[in-house]
């Protein structure tokens, strides 16, 4: 079965700095689709950015951006020009190709001080 | 706004009761996912339907149930409650199902007293 491992529980950055969020996964498969999904105070799940395994490029949104490593299975969240507005928890999930679950990380709580 | 509605938005009930969620996607969307939000098991997924069809099951207990009906609107059904399904259940959809992108509703807080 699939794994995601957020290994930062917490973390913290100053206003306007730039922040990484780590995850790393596990699987066999070499066709899967990556995502980062943020969920501030309100719970509500936003998608923040997605990544498809089989292109090389990065993904990049506005101020967020990923590193993806396809060989190292790594998947890290950059954050750039922090907001007070990003204070929230991180998931990073998983779903293989050809399927319709998302596997998530346990989350990184973003914590962005004035 | 994703554009998926849950109703309730909170709902209190007791050990032993039964209760109802209501999702409606997001208009176009076929497919829908419930998944459960708890502290100690994270987020996990319990079910999908895509066009009234059951297309996959996650970690769902027996004594919970969905259907989607004909409007596409996806009802999650808890029964025989327990302290321990107190939980965040949020509803997503997505255009069809295989490796699509799922948008998120605002969840229901369910809370068994």
């Amino acid at each position: 079965a699939q794994t995601v491992t957020q290994s930062q529980p917490e973390m913290s950055v100053q206003e306007a700095e730039t922040v990484t969020l780590s995850c790393t996964y596990d699987t066999s498969e070499s066709n899967y689709y990556l995502f980062w999904y943020k969920q501030p105070p309100s719970r509500q799940m936003i998608l923040v950015i997605r990544q498809e395994a089989y292109k090389q490029q990065n993904a990049t949104e506005n101020r967020f951006s990923v590193n993806f490593q396809k060989a190292a299975k790594s998947f890290s969240l950059k954050i750039s020009d922090s907001q007070l507005g990003d204070t929230a928890m991180y998931f990073c999930a998983f779903m293989e190709g050809g399927s319709e679950k998302l596997v998530f990380g346990k989350g990184t709580k973003l914590t962005v001080n004035p | 706004d994703s554009g998926v509605t849950q109703t309730p938005k909170h709902l209190i009930t007791a050990t032993g009761q039964r209760v109802t969620l209501r999702c409606s996607p997001r208009s176009g969307d076929l497919s829908v996912y419930w998944y459960q939000q708890s502290l100690d098991q994270g987020l996990q997924f319990l079910i999908q339907y895509y066009n009234g069809e059951e297309r996959a099951k996650g970690n769902i207990l027996e004594r919970f149930s969905a259907q989607q009906f004909p409007d596409l609107h996806s009802e999650l059904n808890l029964s025989s409650l327990e302290l321990g399904d107190s939980a965040l259940y949020f509803c997503a959809s997505s255009v069809v199902g295989e490796s699509d992108t799922q948008y998120f509703g605002p969840g229901t807080r369910l809370t068994v007293l």
